[in-house]
């Protein structure tokens, strides 16, 4: 059962446009929810998160939004640069901190290539 | 963020031998995590290690194939046993900094060729 599902394996977007990625999840009890950037060869980066009380977070040119009714998220990256070429990853937890478990649960990623 | 350091950053290794992956926070942190993420497939996670009590392993996994350590606050292992070619992944360790967030900082992972 993919809890955390990524439906786009691939995303080809030109410099300086947007890049919009989503993500879809399907447990209710995910209350926190991550994006990370990958590169070959290393771990995994953290970009940015949001926790569900909020709809959108914001972090210079990287936005993620939040829409609970959908159990959708999406994150922006503008303007795209060509560094940004990466995986993708958004995950999600049932818990926002504190003593909870800590548990993430990742989709399967989406490959961003940005075009100079 | 912290610095999360792995050790090797990669390795190939014969059937039925056993490889111990290090990791190394350069800060004390409670929670620390192992993932699994095999050729173009997401990451798994393994299994939770908290300093000072057994590893939490998610389904799927055992402790026999995948001992944990977790000696203090600043590093822990995974050994990978009786390997096989379905082992051949690429192993992540990531902390949790922060216990007000759910936030992971991960490792560069260490890649696992099995013969």
């Amino acid at each position: 059962d993919q809890q955390v599902k990524q439906n786009s394996p691939s995303l080809s977007v030109q410099e300086g446009r947007i890049s919009i990625l989503n993500c879809d999840y399907t447990n209710s009890m995910f209350d926190y929810f991550l994006w990370y950037k990958k590169y070959p060869a290393e771990g995994p980066t953290f970009l940015i998160s949001i926790s569900s009380i909020k709809d959108k977070n914001e972090d210079g040119r990287f936005t993620v939004f939040l829409n609970k009714s959908a159990k959708h998220l999406s994150l922006h990256i503008v303007p795209s640069q060509p560094g940004d070429s990466a995986v993708y990853f958004c995950a999600a937890s049932g818990n926002a901190g504190g003593t909870s478990y800590g548990k993430l649960t990742f989709g399967q990623g989406t490959i961003l290539t940005v075009h100079p | 963020s912290a610095v999360i350091s792995q050790k090797p950053s990669r390795d190939i290794c014969q059937r039925g031998t056993s490889l111990t992956i290090q990791c190394q926070v350069d800060s004390q942190v409670t929670m620390m995590f192992w993932y699994r993420q095999q050729p173009g497939q997401s990451l798994t996670l393994i299994a939770t290690a908290n300093q000072g009590s057994e590893a939490t392993y998610e389904s799927g996994f055992v402790i026999d194939k995948f001992p944990i350590s977790r000696p203090n606050l600043t590093f822990s292992t995974l050994t990978v046993s009786n390997m096989s070619p379905e082992d051949s992944s690429i192993y992540l360790c990531s902390a949790r900094l922060d216990t007000a967030t759910d936030t992971q900082y991960f490792g560069p992972g260490t890649r696992l060729t099995v013969l």
